[in-house]
């Protein structure tokens, strides 16, 4: 079956970095999506991953190793608004996203 | 308006009741879909809407029933729901609902109470 692995809930402190890790198992593969959700808002785009590698967008990064399944979301220099879930999602070879359950990830001050 | 708009905000009805939900996106789309968001779950895909087209109904009980009148927009018909139908309920668009880089837009939700 298709499936996507993520945190529950993570951790962090105003101003760190942290790093939140997504493992796929997918019918095909076509490309990684992360989003964020702040509560209670709509999910908004935060990159697009389909070649191995790191792609930089300010203070986020996403990560993409094909070969292990795998990807993650770097959050440098955290702030209080970065307070939201994260979600990963996979696209497979139907072009249908598969999603995670997404992360919460909680900064304190 | 800009994106993609949904209501109401938030529904509460009955099991006997009957509501429609809307969706209506500004962003010149072809590709509209409904999700369903549950605490802790991942985002369920119910329906996909390609040039008006359904292309994907992921097995959902026949008391959803979708309407897409035209690429701009998208209804979602309830009758009978059940209490774990309560839930938020996400639209979203994109180009198309085929090809990689296909980033979806989301509307900000319907929260949905049965009781």
């Amino acid at each position: 079956g298709q499936n996507i692995d993520q945190p529950t809930e993570m951790t962090a402190t105003e101003g760190a970095i942290v790093q939140i890790n997504c493992t796929y198992q997918t019918s095909g593969f076509n490309g990684l999506f992360w989003y964020q959700q702040h509560a209670g808002e709509a999910p908004t785009f935060l990159s697009y991953n389909v070649l191995d590698g790191l792609e930089e967008k300010g203070r986020f990064s996403s990560f993409l190793s094909r070969s292990k399944g795998y990807s993650y979301l770097l959050l440098k220099e955290l702030q209080m608004k970065d307070s939201a879930s994260y979600l990963c999602a996979a696209l497979d070879s139907n072009y249908q996203l598969i999603w995670g359950a997404g992360t919460k990830l909680i900064i304190k001050p | 308006e800009t994106g993609v708009t949904q209501t109401p905000r938030h529904l509460v009805m009955g099991m006997t009741n009957k509501k429609s939900l809307k969706c209506e996106q500004h962003l010149g789309h072809n590709a509209m879909y409904w999700y369903k968001q549950s605490a802790k779950k991942p985002l369920e895909l119910m329906f996909v809407y390609n040039f008006k087209e359904q292309t994907e109904n992921n097995s959902v009980p026949s008391r959803f029933s979708p309407e897409c009148p035209n690429s701009s927009h998208l209804f979602l018909h309830l009758h009978t729901l059940q209490p774990e139908d309560s839930a938020l309920y996400l639209c979203a668009s994109s180009q198309d609902s085929q090809g990689d880089y296909n980033e979806q837009f989301f509307g900000p939700g319907t929260r949905l109470t049965v009781l």
